[in-house]
């Protein structure tokens, strides 16, 4: 199946700076994004979805100057937590599809992102 | 709107058990169904998936089958091991691209 990488796959930082979280498709073209976050124990609550070269579209309570989407190629996404507080400490995760309707979406392996 | 119900785990089975996870959905329109499952620490991998009515996803042992009738798409196996202990998610996938996500059910399997 389809390969999709994130990077990092954890990360911890002080209160106050940004965060950089990369998802790459490694081995198909993924003209839609999506990012999603969870908490322990629960699902995943899907934050936006980025098509390239467009901006994202984020689902609603989800703040767009917090939580920067980038999708700048068809095999790169990024999601930039701007001046991150403990309470976005979570589990980041992303998913890539192909232009095809049909087409599944391949997740990533998730970032554990831990703000201290 | 779109919405997934599964059964509330944990679950817990002993080793060569028979599984079933029941979900059932909400949908206009005619989605695909998917189950996703995610190991300690990992992400999301697809298990399987149907398309339409009366398909039948099957992967690893595991199946299950689009019932429009009854807006189920339970997962089954026959015979459960330890490695199978997880999180198991089922997902609804519409014109929008977007996956609606049940809550997971965890699935412990013991020798």
């Amino acid at each position: 199946g389809a390969v999709v990488s994130q990077h990092p796959s954890w990360v911890i930082c002080k209160s106050g700076t940004s965060v950089k979280i990369e998802c790459r498709s490694l081995d198909f073209q993924a003209t839609t994004m999506f990012w999603y976050r969870q908490f322990p124990k629960q699902s995943l609550m899907l934050m936006a979805t980025s098509n390239e070269g467009s901006k994202a579209t984020y689902e609603q309570g989800v703040e767009k100057d917090k939580f920067l989407i980038n999708h700048a190629s068809l095999t790169l996404s990024t999601l930039t937590v701007t001046s991150a507080h403990p309470e976005d400490s979570s589990f980041y995760i992303c998913s890539a599809k192909g232009e095809r309707e049909e087409d599944t979406q391949y997740f990533g392996p998730g970032t554990r992102l831990t703000v201290l | 709107g779109d919405s997934v119900t599964q059964m509330e785990g944990p679950v817990t089975l002993s080793e060569e058990a028979f599984l079933t996870i029941n979900c059932t959905y909400t949908a206009t329109g005619y989605p695909s169904l998917f189950w996703y499952v995610q190991y300690p620490g990992e992400g999301l991998q697809l298990l399987l998936k149907a398309t339409k009515a009366d398909d039948k996803g099957s992967n690893k042992g595991f199946e299950a089958t689009y019932r429009k009738e009854t807006t189920s798409f339970h997962l089954e196996k026959g015979s459960v091991q330890v490695s199978d202990s997880a999180v198991y998610f089922c997902a609804l996938g519409g014109a929008t691209n977007k996956l609606i996500f049940g809550t997971g059910t965890l699935l412990a399997v013991q020798p």
